[in-house]
């Protein structure tokens, strides 16, 4: 059964320390992974797609990596406007995308 | 622009009543999809709708029903709730026939007590 995981489960960090969010899979075959960000109350919205191994895509503060088992997003000297939920999804050639449960990050001033 | 539009934001019912969410897209979107969202267990998908005019099950279709009226607008329907059904509902819609980045509504959050 194809499964995505991610950890920590929730992450607190002070303003400007940097950290990394991990999403491991285990799929039958990769097309592509996503990322999204979801704040309290409302719909994900998209980051990053992407697609090999060795990719990188980049946004403000934040960076997504990829390798064959798994995803970074790096967060390089965090804000607090960054506190969010963060997910996960890939696809893995079905018609639809398999979903981590998330990571809830918490940017402290 | 208002992306994708759902209706109501939220909801309580009574076990056993039916309703339907409501959604729409206005970015003229091939895909669409109904995902509920449960507290550590992430997004699972519902059903889908590929293209106008089909429809097809996803991970946990059992007691919904969907209609795909047209390209826009894409309902989901609970014909007799159950407590188990109780989760914030989200609509998607995204521009291909396969997976591309999709674009989410700000949810509907159902109780069903």
């Amino acid at each position: 059964e194809d499964q995505v995981t991610q950890s920590p489960e929730a992450l607190r960090l002070q303003e400007g320390e940097s950290s990394s969010l991990n999403c491991s899979y285990t799929v039958s075959g990769l097309r592509g992974l996503f990322w999204y960000r979801q704040d309290p109350g409302k719909g994900p919205e998209f980051l990053f797609t992407l697609y090999s191994a060795g990719e990188e895509k980049e946004k403000e503060r934040l960076k997504a990596t990829l390798t064959k088992k798994e995803s970074f997003l790096h967060i390089t000297a965090p804000k607090p406007e960054d506190s969010a939920t963060y997910l996960c999804a890939v696809d893995n050639y079905g018609q639809n995308f398999v979903f981590g449960p998330g990571t809830r990050l918490s940017v402290l001033p | 622009n208002a992306g994708v539009t759902q209706t109501p934001k939220f909801q309580v019912l009574k076990t056993g009543q039916s309703m339907t969410l409501q959604c729409a897209q206005d970015m003229n979107h091939n895909s669409m999809y109904w995902y509920r969202q449960d507290p550590g267990m992430g997004l699972r998908l519902i059903y889908y709708s590929a293209s106008e005019g089909t429809t097809d099950k996803g991970e946990v279709p059992n007691g919904y029903n969907v209609s795909r009226l047209n390209k826009r607008e894409f309902s989901l329907r609970l014909e007799s709730a159950a407590p188990s059904q109780t989760s914030v509902y989200f609509c998607a819609s995204s521009p291909g026939t396969v997976n591309t980045e999709a674009f989410f509504g700000q949810g509907t959050r159902l109780t069903v007590v």
